[in-house]
């Protein structure tokens, strides 16, 4: 099965700063996707990770709060801007392989709370 | 909008019993209906099922989809202290983006 590595794990963080999350894939693959759970709710997606190119973004989430990078085929980054509490959530890089249909597996997730 | 329904959002049962837990989906460009279950933070992947009607089994848990209903249930025979946990149903679309239902918390008593 798949190996998705994830950092951190969890953070806690002061309003006003960012976070970056770091998703690195073991081998290749067609997608890579970012979710976010907030407490008690289900996932939710983010965007979609562009390799080399612009994040496609879901309506609701925007570049300049959830600025993303893709540099090259198994690895991406999601940032979480000027933290607000309302960002305490859990955040899920996720990917999907080649020779796959539209299966995903997932990281093992970050645990944000801003303070 | 594409929209995925999960019931029951709870259960409590003992070790032993056999639950069913269930899934409805409106999704635009249908591919694909997955099961997840998800004990910490990451969803472990369970099932994905694309045609109608065939079972798909691992161990005691099995699933089925039923396109002409929109749905899908997932059952637990025999169940476990370690099946607690939440049951995530998810609705593949177009662009491989996956739409979750809220989940089902099933707690397992021994």
């Amino acid at each position: 099965s798949a190996v998705i590595s994830q950092k951190p794990s969890r953070d806690i963080c002061q309003r006003g700063t960012s976070l970056t999350i770091q998703c690195q894939v073991d081998s290749q693959v067609t997608m890579m996707f970012w979710y976010r759970q907030q407490p008690g709710q289900s996932l939710t997606l983010i965007a979609t990770a562009n390799q080399g190119s612009e994040a496609t973004y879901e309506s609701g989430f925007v570049i300049d709060k959830f600025p993303i990078s893709r540099p090259n085929l198994t690895f991406s980054t999601l940032t979480v801007s000027n933290l607000s509490p309302e960002d305490s959530s859990i955040y899920l890089c996720s990917a999907v392989y080649r020779g796959m249909n539209t299966e995903a597996f997932f990281g093992q997730g970050t645990r944000l709370t801003v303070v | 909008e594409d929209k995925v329904v999960q019931s029951p959002l709870s259960l409590v049962v003992h070790e032993g019993d056999t639950v069913t837990l269930n899934c409805s989906y409106e999704v635009t460009n249908f591919r694909s209906l997955l099961w997840y279950k998800q004990e910490k933070k990451a969803p472990t992947f369970l099932f994905m099922l694309t045609s109608s009607g065939i079972e798909k089994k691992s161990g005691r848990l099995s699933s089925i989809l039923d396109k002409k209903e929109l749905s899908s249930i997932l059952n637990i025979t025999a169940t476990q202290t370690g099946d607690s946990a939440i049951y995530l149903c998810a609705s593949g679309g177009s662009n491989y983006k996956l739409t979750f239902g809220k989940g089902t918390l099933l707690t397992v008593n021994p």
